[in-house]
């Protein structure tokens, strides 16, 4: 079945830091990839998204791009503040079927100042 | 405010209770969920529903029970529960099961069960 498999956290670095989360898949046909962030005592907020092979998604400074040959969706950003400390989930969507998002089991990242 | 809410934010039961949460979207989305989200566990999918109509159940004990009167409104009534179920549960909810949408999420309910 499709699956996400998410870098181990915690991931600690320190403010203007360059971040890099490594996301891979598995799945049938071309899903539709999503990054989302979980912020402290708040629900999943979509941060980008990408639906085809070498799109790029960004927002906030993050960004990820489909790599269909590798099946990765890396999420970056080049200076990292406090502000971004939160858990951040990749997630993907098959093409298969009415099929819900299949979520990764979430990378922690906390910047410190 | 994401334009998914839901109630209460907390909540604290004992097992024999008899207890509902609350989801509402005023989004006019079509398709709506409900995630177990537990300490050091990935995101279990429960229930989905499109247009009202459950179309998933991932094998979730019949101590929780689902209810969707309309697209708006998302119910998850819960009862006799044990203290394994206590969680963050999410709420989202989607402008349709379709593959390139993404979910807008609830803050969710913290769940203690005593």
């Amino acid at each position: 079945g499709d699956s996400v498999t998410q870098m181990e956290g915690p991931v600690t670095l320190s403010e203007e830091a360059c971040l890099t989360i490594n996301c891979t898949y598995t799945a049938t046909g071309y899903p539709s990839l999503f990054w989302y962030v979980q912020y402290p005592g708040e629900g999943l907020q979509l941060l980008l998204k990408a639906t085809k092979a070498d799109d790029k998604g960004s927002n906030k400074g993050f960004e990820a791009t489909y790599r269909k040959e590798t099946t990765s969706f890396h999420l970056e950003k080049g200076s990292v503040q406090v502000s971004d400390s939160a858990v951040y989930f990749c997630a993907l969507r098959s093409f298969s079927g009415n099929t819900p998002l299949v979520f990764g089991k979430g990378t922690r990242l906390s910047v410190i100042a | 405010e994401t334009g998914v809410t839901q109630t209460p934010r907390h909540l604290v039961m004992g097992m024999t209770n008899k207890k509902s949460l609350k989801c509402e979207q005023h989004l006019g989305h079509n398709a709506m969920y409900w995630y177990k989200q537990s300490a050091k566990k990935p995101l279990e999918l429960m229930f989905v529903y499109s247009l009202e109509e459950r179309v998933e159940n991932n094998s979730v004990p019949s101590r929780f029970s689902p209810e969707c009167p309309n697209s708006s409104h998302l119910f998850l009534h819960l009862h006799t529960l044990q203290p394994e179920d206590s969680a963050l549960y999410l709420c989202a909810s989607s402008q349709d099961l379709g593959v390139s949408y993404g979910y807008t999420f609830g803050s969710g309910t913290r769940l203690t069960v005593v």
